[in-house]
């Protein structure tokens, strides 16, 4: 299994906190995704990073933020939560120079927002 | 934005029977990749099986295939010799190349197999 961890793995905050969830991988892969997934919907793109520093948004990004400072960990962070950022958040890697295309998936951080 | 669309909520199959699970896909891309994840009720996301648009033999892994359609835009993913194992959400997903190699997901299939 690839390694990479989330943490926390549950959190329950109310309106209006700031929360931040970490990504962090062992495997030195160059793109790191966050999503989320919501009843009905799959799973969907908030933001990914293409390497240090380097993020872009994804579909769902409003109200998100990331930040990589190292290969290793990846951060997004809910400025000012609210009840609709209740969700199940993926970190997910990918090194498109080794094993082309396949994302390998963090076991998720289950937020519930009050 | 690609658009995935997996038509069946919900399937059931007794176990050692096969099934066939449907996907769709929209897009004007002609470079494109395919994918099928399984969630079981641990959450974990599993890669079970990938598609790459240029190539025209269908994926295979054991007992997992797909069968890829591209002038139709189909995707389907077929189970052979069901395994109680097999229960979870499967999930068809799109990935181009720009921007980020990120995926698009479909709404998911929940799959019971039954003994």
């Amino acid at each position: 299994d690839a390694g990479i961890t989330q943490s926390p793995r549950h959190k329950v905050t109310e309106t209006g906190t700031p929360v931040t969830l970490r990504c962090h991988q062992t495997e030195n892969h160059r793109y790191m995704y966050w999503y989320r997934q919501d009843p009905g919907h799959g799973l969907r793109l908030i933001h990914y990073s293409y390497g240090v520093k380097d993020t872009d948004k994804g579909e769902v990004s409003d109200g998100y933020s990331v930040s990589r400072s190292k290969t290793e960990d990846f951060l997004l962070t809910l400025e000012s939560a609210t009840s609709s950022q209740t969700s199940v958040y993926f970190c997910a890697i990918s090194d498109t120079d080794k094993s082309p295309y396949e994302q390998y998936f963090g076991p998720g951080t289950r937020l519930t927002v009050t | 934005a690609q658009t995935v669309t997996q038509s069946q909520p919900e399937m059931s199959v007794q176990e050692a029977e096969t099934v066939t699970l449907s996907c769709t896909y929209d897009t004007s891309e002609s470079n494109y990749y395919l994918f099928w994840y399984k969630q079981p009720p641990s959450r974990q996301m599993i890669l079970v099986i990938r598609q790459e648009a240029y190539k025209q033999q269908n994926a295979t892994e054991n007992r997992f295939s797909v069968n890829f359609q591209k002038a139709a835009k189909s995707f389907s993913l077929k189970i052979s010799d069901s395994q109680l194992g097999d229960t979870a959400m499967y999930f068809c997903a799109f990935m181009k190349h720009v921007p980020g190699y990120a995926l698009n997901f479909g709404k998911g299939t929940s799959l019971l197999v039954t003994p």
